[in-house]
């Protein structure tokens, strides 16, 4: 297994356009985690599943933020109408079940134009 | 969670031991020290953990002072490869969130 896996790894779009990413966890590994970094800070949480459960969103996470996990497995997340203000990395992570070791992917650096 | 206090940067020789300290005199009880570290525009890297014993892995060892108030995270021979941003985050396993302050952003030079 080579670990957490986001795609796209850039996106550059243009303000007003929706954007979705994709993240693929380690294998069994049952919690999935979002989070989003800006520059020169660390990252922040912002949302997280069990399974196919989104089980707590934080206030970061606005109503043009969505994210899914249909199937227990991989995971999206959609930004509509993107700001610029929504410029930043996005992380996901996963662990194999409550209270284990996170372990992040490489991120996708979203730059809205 | 409890805070954590970081120094902002640190430099360190090639060869050398880093260490690096992080205070965090609220913790609590059942509140694990964890340490990641991030690499210039790379998603965090775990690197060790623990609650009250001094733990080694074959990337680092985690010092814990006995009251639990600060912990120091020490590379034995730190490579240019270590260069990186340092974060120490204290985590309750009741809480699946992790807190990531500003860390220390470690320099290794030749």
């Amino acid at each position: 297994d080579t670990g957490v896996s986001q795609n796209p790894r850039h996106k550059i779009t243009k303000r007003g356009q929706n954007v979705t990413f994709r993240c693929d966890p380690i294998s069994e590994h049952n919690r999935l985690y979002w989070y989003r970094q800006t520059l020169g800070q660390g990252p922040e949480f912002l949302t997280y599943f069990q399974n196919e459960a989104q089980l707590e969103k934080s206030r970061l996470l606005s109503d043009r933020f969505s994210a899914e996990r249909p199937k227990g497995s991989f995971s999206t997340l959609e930004i509509q109408r993107t700001e610029q203000g929504d410029s930043a990395m996005y992380l996901c992570a996963s662990s194999l079940s409550e209270g284990d070791t996170q372990y992040f992917g490489p991120g996708t650096r979203l730059t809205v134009l | 969670d409890a805070k954590t206090t970081q120094p902002t940067s640190m430099d360190c020789a090639e060869g050398r031991a880093a260490n690096l300290p992080c205070n965090h005199s609220t913790i609590s009880g059942n509140e694990y020290v964890y340490w990641y570290r991030q690499i210039h525009s790379q998603g965090p890297q775990y690197i060790i953990h623990g609650l009250k014993n001094n733990e080694t892995n074959e990337m680092a060892s985690l010092i814990i002072t006995e009251d639990r108030k600060s912990s120091t995270l020490i590379l034995p021979h730190a490579t240019l490869r270590d260069t990186a941003v340092y974060y120490c985050i204290v985590r309750s396993h009741n809480t699946d969130k992790l807190i990531f302050g500003t860390g220390t952003r470690l320099q290794v030079f030749p």
